[in-house]
């Protein structure tokens, strides 16, 4: 079945605690993003990635990092997560210039 | 700064009603309006609009782009108590990196 599949689906840290939440896709996508969603403000974008070790920031890259290292994998790196950053996080792929495909989220909250 | 703005922000209607939500949009190089519907989970895709005037059907739903006044409408007909989800209109600019989100629009429908 064709999906993007982020891990875990919900985290709850502290504060400082290096985190990482992954992403796959199967569909051999070109283009991988991540968003955040909070109410009143929508889906802003953390990073993205046109391709393979081709990565850029979004609107809100402030206290994240990615990789692309590979076409299939794009994790959302956090290296001291700030209570700020409790949200929803979508990671979502495409070919080049289509709609997006979204994973199912991650709920992280940060005390 | 690309922005997109979606009104209303929340909607409450009775099943058979028609609706009509709205997005607008400034962005440097638009390429494609997209359309998506989200229930409790990841956004699922329901059109992208990249030529004024041109309707997008699917089923009860249907979508047009206005790109000399920059906007876009989704209309949903005799609605359902299925149709109650956040719906959520972005833009693509040209060269395919990013992709800005409103805040969505709150549709409740009620039997």
């Amino acid at each position: 079945e064709a999906q993007v599949t982020q891990n875990p689906r919900y985290l709850i840290t502290v504060t400082g605690k290096k985190l990482t939440v992954t992403c796959s896709q199967n569909m051999n996508h070109e283009y991988m993003s991540w968003y955040r969603q909070d109410p009143g403000l929508g889906l802003r974008q953390i990073y993205y990635s046109m391709n393979v070790e081709v990565t850029d920031k979004g609107d809100v890259p402030e206290g994240y990092k990615v990789s692309r290292k590979e076409k299939r994998n794009f994790p959302l790196i956090l290296e001291s997560p700030s209570p700020n950053q409790t949200s929803l996080y979508f990671c979502a792929s495409s070919p080049t210039n289509s709609p997006l495909h979204f994973g199912n989220g991650t709920r992280l909250t940060v005390t | 700064e690309d922005k997109v703005v979606q009104s209303p922000l929340s909607l409450v209607v009775h099943e058979g009603d028609t609706v009509t939500l709205n997005c607008s949009y400034e962005v440097t190089n638009f390429r494609s309006l997209l359309w998506y519907k989200q229930e409790k989970k990841a956004p699922t895709f329901l059109f992208m609009l990249t030529s004024s005037g041109i309707e997008k059907k699917s089923g009860r739903l249907s979508s047009i782009l206005d790109k000399k006044e920059l906007f876009s409408i989704l209309n949903i007909t005799a609605t359902q108590t299925g149709d109650s989800a956040i719906y959520l209109c972005a833009v693509r600019e040209t060269s395919g990196s990013r992709l800005t989100f409103g805040e969505g629009t709150q549709l409740t429908v009620n039997p």
